[in-house]
């Protein structure tokens, strides 16, 4: 059981590359999120997906895209890196109406000189 | 947007200790969830409560779901070295709405 695996888990950029970080459940969960999470600050939600498509802004979105054209993946991007992005990035997804519980990935490290 | 405040910040204990965390909201939940969540790792979710007064045990944890629907409570028992974590509450308004409200977390620190 896979559940949901995150790639890269460690990246180092310098400021103004872009990079897409990836996001694969095996779950067949139908909503998919990405979170960032720095010191201090606990999870903040960046963008979210309720079905393969479509694309929802969370809660930090700017400097970040989405793209979710197949059901089982999630895709993060960054078009232009800047290291106020340097973070911590987690991706979850969970099935509807399954008492809100979201499952999460290991996290992918992301260090911007 | 929906806040919650989750306290203490960070913990430092001996092992065998008793150690309770709580959050608090100004608004209803209907949904809480405790997370754990290990150095390098991603959360891990620890007790899921659905209903107002439940008191939910898993081995060593237990958590309430507070009778207002604003706070929610974990307790763990007997503290060992494998507690090491940053423990996340989460709280879930329910109906159509998608989005989970964390908590900053608890860093506990078990001193054997």
């Amino acid at each position: 059981n896979a559940g949901v695996t995150q790639t890269p888990k460690f990246r180092v950029l310098k400021t103004g590359q872009s990079m897409t970080l990836l996001c694969a459940q095996d779950m067949n969960h139908e909503y998919m999120y990405w979170y960032r999470q720095d010191p201090g600050m606990g999870l903040r939600l960046i963008h979210y997906s309720v079905g393969e498509g479509t694309t929802a802004k969370g809660e930090v979105p700017d400097g970040y895209n989405v793209s979710r054209l197949k059901k089982q993946n999630f895709l993060l991007g960054l078009e232009s890196a800047a290291p106020s992005q340097t973070s911590v990035y987690f991706c979850a997804s969970r099935e509807p109406g399954r008492g809100n519980i979201q499952y999460f990935g290991a996290g992918t490290r992301l260090s911007v000189l | 947007g929906q806040q919650l405040n989750q306290s203490p910040q960070s913990m430092f204990i001996q092992e065998g200790e008793d150690v309770s965390m709580n959050c608090t909201s100004s608004s209803i939940f209907n949904t809480w969830l405790w997370y754990k969540q290990e150095p390098g790792e991603g959360p891990v979710l620890l007790i899921a409560l659905y209903k107002a007064g439940e008191l939910t045990s898993n081995g060593r944890l237990t958590a309430q779901f507070g009778i207002t629907r604003k706070d929610s409570f974990l307790n763990i028992s007997a503290s060992i070295p494998s507690d090491v974590g940053i423990y996340f509450c989460a709280g879930g308004p329910g109906g159509s709405n998608y989005k989970l409200t964390f908590g900053k977390g608890t860093l506990l620190t078990v001193n054997p």
